[in-house]
């Protein structure tokens, strides 16, 4: 299947920082890619869709200037969490959609564990 | 957000034994999607189906789109304690734009050896 990288695996900030996370497709472009995130024994829930070359789409509930998205190439999208607080501190995970492939089907970074203290 | 309705929500099984799990939806989805999560990992894609009724196997793995459309399941035969983990079913409804994803709430499988 296509590869989808993240960077960093894991970051400890203390609050008040911005933190940039990166997703990558290694082998593939792409020009959609999701973010989600994912607390402990629950579920991954969807918090953007990046296209690339056009502002993100944010899910109802998420604030769009707290959590910065970039698509600026077909390979990489960033997410910044600015002014990050505890209650940020959760796993991010990114996915992307292979247009070689059928429809839908997303395949995911290995994810990005954010601990703000 | 909308969420599929995925059970068992766990499940305590001895190593050998088959596994069955399944999700279902309210609306009519045209793809299923099976991803399976090590702790601290982000999901792997196990299977996919795209057309009501489709059974598709993975080695051991066997999914099925249900031919209502609302429903799939994913069976795993003869587990071994590598399969420990969640799995999650991922689907498209046929009322949500641009390849957005629904996920159920995952089934933790643990294996005992």
């Amino acid at each position: 299947g296509a590869v989808v990288s993240q960077h960093p695996s894991w970051v400890i900030c203390k609050s008040g920082t911005s933190v940039k996370i990166e997703c990558r497709s290694l082998d593939f472009q792409a020009t959609t890619m999701f973010w989600y995130r994912q607390f402990p024994k629950q579920s991954l829930m969807l918090m953007a869709t990046s296209n690339e070359g056009s502002k993100a789409t944010y899910e109802q509930g998420v604030e769009k200037d707290k959590f910065l998205i970039n698509h600026a190439s077909l390979t990489l999208s960033t997410l910044t969490v600015t002014s990050a607080h505890p209650e940020d501190s959760s796993f991010y995970i990114c996915s992307a959609r292979d247009p070689r492939g059928p429809r839908d089907t997303q395949y995911f970074g290995p994810g990005t564990r954010l601990t703000v203290l | 957000g909308q969420q599929l309705n995925q059970s068992p929500q766990s499940m305590f099984i001895q190593e050998g034994e088959d596994v069955s799990m399944n999700c279902t939806s309210s609306s009519i989805f045209n793809t299923w999607l099976w991803y399976k999560q090590d702790p601290g990992e982000g999901p792997v894609l196990l299977i996919a189906l795209y057309k009501a009724g489709e059974l598709t196997s993975n080695g051991r793995l066997t999914a099925q789109f249900g031919i209502t459309r609302k429903d799939s399941f994913l069976n795993i035969s003869a587990s071994i304690p590598s399969d420990v983990g969640i799995y999650f079913c991922a689907g498209q409804s046929i009322y949500n734009q641009g390849g957005k994803l629904i996920f159920g709430q995952g089934t933790e499988l643990s294996v005992k050896p």
